[in-house]
């Protein structure tokens, strides 16, 4: 079967560095996404990656490792409004996507 | 820009009732998607259409049907509600090629099935 394993749930501090990691195991791959989720509100588009390394875009950065099927999301400089659930997914050789349950990411102050 | 509209943002409907959820794009893209989303889950899709006139069927199909008579909209029926069918529904379209298109979403639809 394909699968997506995040972490359920992380707690970091307000300016601190948070790694969210993402493992996968997926009938082929096409490239793995990472969106945002706020409670109640739409997810929406963070990062893609299709080849491994690291693509960063501001305090936010995405690793690749197609070999380990891995992935993490670093957060940089973390704000408050970084509270917020964290979905993986992947698109497998159908090019159809396969969703992690999504990691719930805790800002204390 | 409105991106996608969904309604409506909440129902509460009797099992055995008919339901249908709109979403209706304006940017114009081809493919267009309906997801649920429970909790502890990844989401899941129900339908999918790569353009209109065609549909096709996701990871969890039964009990949906969808129809895209032109680009814009894509609305989502259920014919015969039941309470496993509670859940959030998220409406999508995808802009750019199959390999690197991000996906926008609608604000969802939460739907409670009594």
């Amino acid at each position: 079967g394909q699968n997506i394993d995040q972490p359920t749930e992380m707690t970091a501090t307000e300016g601190a560095i948070v790694q969210i990691n993402c493992t996968y195991q997926t009938s082929g791959f096409n490239g793995l996404f990472w969106y945002q989720q706020h409670a109640g509100e739409a997810p929406t588009f963070l990062s893609y990656n299709v080849l491994d390394g690291l693509e960063e875009k501001g305090r936010f950065s995405s690793f690749l490792s197609r070999s380990k099927g891995y992935s993490y999301l670093l957060l940089k400089e973390l704000q408050m409004k970084d509270s917020a659930s964290y979905l993986c997914a992947v698109k497998d050789s159908n090019y159809q996507l396969i969703w992690g349950a999504g990691t719930k990411l805790i800002i204390k102050p | 820009t409105a991106g996608i509209t969904q309604a409506p943002t909440s129902q509460i409907l009797a099992a055995g009732r008919s339901m249908t959820l709109r979403c209706t794009q304006d940017m114009r893209h081809n493919a267009m998607y309906w997801y649920r989303q429970d909790l502890g889950l990844g989401l899941r899709l129900i339908h999918y259409s790569n353009t209109a006139g065609t549909t096709g069927k996701g990871e969890v199909p039964d009990g949906y049907s969808v129809s895209r008579a032109n680009t814009d909209d894509f609305p989502l029926t259920l014919a015969s509600a039941v309470p496993s069918q509670t859940s959030v529904y998220f409406c999508a379209s995808r802009t750019g090629g199959e390999n690197t298109g991000e996906l926008f979403f609608g604000e969802g639809s939460r739907l409670t099935v009594l």
